[in-house]
């Protein structure tokens, strides 16, 4: 059982926006920081966002990142077919001084 | 953009070592952190650990007793050592750059399966 916690899956139409929640439920995830991954099927996760909410300058703005206590959120606007991956969430556990990655969602659309 | 490669053997007997090479493109070794990531069939990501190439490293505790990283800066690249081998530790094993506090860049990734 991963220590961030994620929906397993979320759908919705093209066009549409999803948001998935990670949810750190302990203040051993001490560092304000989460980023977001994006596993597209068969190839090695790509980072979509860092430090809560901060895009890389290849990824588009449809893609967002908040984060509130202890629980973040990625958000997708305007889906596409190409947006069907694995989503993953990853932050710093300061208990088991390690990183710790989320159980992972998959989004169909 | 940094460029990582991951090789190695691609079958490994249960107990034996397995050892897998990162190589990274466009120098900077020295700047960074290093780290290993594996994947299980169907499963999720598994943080392995990470390395410096002056400082020891730092393991996911649940491995730490079987796993080894270490950072060779003159072929400018980065290896994992992992004793003991199990089915279990089947799955596709990616190397990564690790940027401060997120995992900027990473491999193709390379599918390790531990059969007799």
């Amino acid at each position: 059982q991963s220590v961030l916690t994620q929906p397993p899956s979320v759908s919705a139409a093209p066009g549409q926006r999803v948001t998935i929640s990670c949810s750190t439920g302990s203040t051993h995830i001490a560092s304000d920081f989460v980023s977001w991954y994006q596993q597209l099927p068969g190839t090695a996760p790509k980072l979509l966002i860092y430090e809560n909410d901060k895009r890389p300058s290849t990824i588009p703005d449809r893609f967002s990142g908040s984060k509130s206590g202890t629980s973040a959120t990625l958000g997708i606007t305007g889906l596409q077919t190409g947006d069907e991956a694995d989503y993953y969430c990853g932050a710093w556990d300061n208990r088991l001084s390690a990183w710790v990655f989320g159980g992972g969602t998959k989004v169909t659309v | 953009q940094v460029q990582l490669q991951e090789s190695g053997p691609g079958l490994v007997k249960p107990s034996e070592t397995l050892t897998l090479t990162c190589s990274v493109s466009a120098g900077a070794i020295v700047s960074y952190y290093w780290s290993w990531i594996r994947q299980s069939p169907g499963k999720g990501l598994e943080w392995i650990g990470y390395v410096f190439y002056r400082r020891s490293a730092t393991y996911n505790p649940s491995l730490q007793s079987r796993v080894y990283m270490s950072v060779d800066t003159s072929k400018n690249e980065f290896s994992l050592t992992m004793d003991s081998v199990t089915v279990a530790d089947t799955g596709m094993y990616f190397c990564a750059r690790w940027n401060a506090n997120n995992l900027d860049s990473w491999g193709q990734g390379i599918l390790v399966t531990v059969s007799s």
